[in-house]
């Protein structure tokens, strides 16, 4: 079956604009999970939902970031005054089950955000 | 302190060879994740676990729960086994990483 979808694959934006990161999970996965890897460092958390509700946002670096689900399904990551430090590659996750980490997560390929 | 060490973080093995890394946590947990990331960047789930031992093929992952500690181990190591593993702990704090070089 279809895996994990994310667009676009790659986006290049100048400073200051702003960018929007789709994800596409799986059909019928409940849970959705936000991951940033920054050019040779680790993966780094940004924000989960369960279904719709976002219970934890703590990941999220600024209030420049926000994200939404809508349906239960299709989920958008939001950038807003684009900066150089946002330069990274964005993964989205999803899994069957409730509770975040609780559950295997199957990846999607990421967009590799470059901001000039 | 990262509360998810990994070691070692980079790891050479001749073709054939057995191979552990660790992961210890310094933190309550219900669940431990094992990743794979492949050079492309693709990241495969291995395994999840909350206690004792799983296997998949070559693949192995045991954990200690009460020494907060987990390792990943692969048997009759592969050249294609060339990736970076990479461990998470239940809210999904990651650790940094172990960058494994199989050779023929």
């Amino acid at each position: 079956g279809a895996g994990v979808s994310q667009s676009p694959s790659n986006k290049v934006t100048e400073k200051g604009k702003d960018v929007e990161l789709r994800c596409d999970p799986i059909s019928g996965h409940t849970a959705l999970y936000w991951y940033r890897q920054s050019l040779g460092q680790g993966l780094e958390f940004l924000i989960y939902f369960q279904g719709n509700s976002a219970p934890d946002k703590s990941g999220l670096p600024s209030d420049r970031f926000s994200a939404e689900r809508t349906g239960g399904s299709v989920s958008t990551l939001t950038i807003q005054r684009t900066q150089q430090e946002d330069s990274a590659v964005y993964l989205c996750a999803s899994s069957p089950q409730t509770g975040r980490g609780t559950d295997t997560q199957y990846f999607g390929p990421g967009t590799r955000l470059t901001v000039l | 302190k990262n509360e998810v060490e990994q070691s070692p973080q980079n790891l050479t093995a001749q073709e054939g060879e057995f191979i552990t890394i660790n992961c210890s946590y310094s933190v309550g947990i219900s669940a431990l994740h094992w990743l794979q990331q492949h050079p492309g960047g693709g990241i495969v789930s291995l395994f999840m676990l909350s206690s004792g031992k799983k296997k998949h093929g070559r693949l192995i992952a045991t954990i200690n729960i009460q020494e907060k500690h987990s390792s990943l181990h692969i048997t009759a190591s592969h050249p294609r086994d060339s990736a970076v593993y990479i461990c998470a702990v239940t809210d999904m704090r990651f650790g940094a990483g172990t960058r494994l070089t199989v050779k023929p």
